[in-house]
């Protein structure tokens, strides 16, 4: 079956820890999102990428960083710097860029912060 | 990015009713998608848009590109208890800038 995954659904992290979230795609897309959800402010974008070995920043990027070493994956890393980081997490892939906006989701992970 | 002010945030209705929502930016758009997601789960695209004035249908989902180009409603017919999730409108001027999404409409059914 092709589609997208993330792991772990549930994550805990205690105070001061940088946590690494999961995200892997067996669609051949070329553009691989992320993007953190709170209640009552929608998605919002953390960081993008559009080939492999190349991402850019979106609008809440400060206190994450990622990768893209691979097309099928882009790993979100959640560092210590990012002073609120509890929130449900979606990752999000679509068809060779340019070619339609229409986006894939995975089920998403949920972090706590302990 | 873009701002995109989605309305109503939240809306409580009974089995059987209609329901309305929309999102209205401050600048033309050339794309509008509507998403849904259940709950606890990523959301999943219901329809795109892509030109000024466009009626498209998804079942029980009518969505529409509005003339302006700076809105797009979503309209459900019949309601029924699978409706029930939030709903994200996803625009912007695709190929230009990355689109961006609403902040949402919670839809929830009483019993």
């Amino acid at each position: 079956d092709g589609g997208i995954t993330q792991s772990p659904k549930y994550l805990f992290r205690k105070e001061g820890q940088n946590v690494t979230l999961s995200c892997e795609q067996n669609l051949n897309h070329d553009a691989m999102y992320w993007y953190r959800q709170d209640p009552g402010q929608g998605l919002r974008l953390i960081y993008y990428s559009q080939i492999v070995n190349d991402f850019q920043k979106g609008d809440i990027a400060e206190g994450y960083s990622v990768s893209r070493e691979k097309k099928e994956s882009f790993p979100l890393t959640v560092t210590s710097a990012q002073k609120n980081p509890t929130a449900f997490y979606l990752c999000a892939s679509s068809a060779p860029a340019g070619a339609t906006e229409t986006q894939y989701f995975g089920p998403g992970t949920r972090l706590l912060v302990l | 990015g873009q701002q995109l002010n989605q309305s109503p945030q939240s809306m409580f209705i009974q089995e059987g009713e209609d329901v309305s929502m929309n999102c209205t930016s401050s600048s033309i758009f050339n794309t509008w998608l509507w998403y849904k997601q259940d709950p606890g789960e990523g959301p999943v695209l219901l329809i795109a848009l892509y030109k000024a004035g466009e009626l498209t249908s998804n079942g029980r989902l009518t969505a529409q590109f509005g003339i302006t180009r700076k809105d797009s409603f979503l309209n459900i017919s019949a309601s029924i208890p699978s409706d029930v999730g939030i709903y994200f409108c996803n625009g912007g001027n695709f190929g230009n800038e990355k689109l961006t999404f609403g902040t949402g409409t919670r839809l929830t059914i009483i019993p």
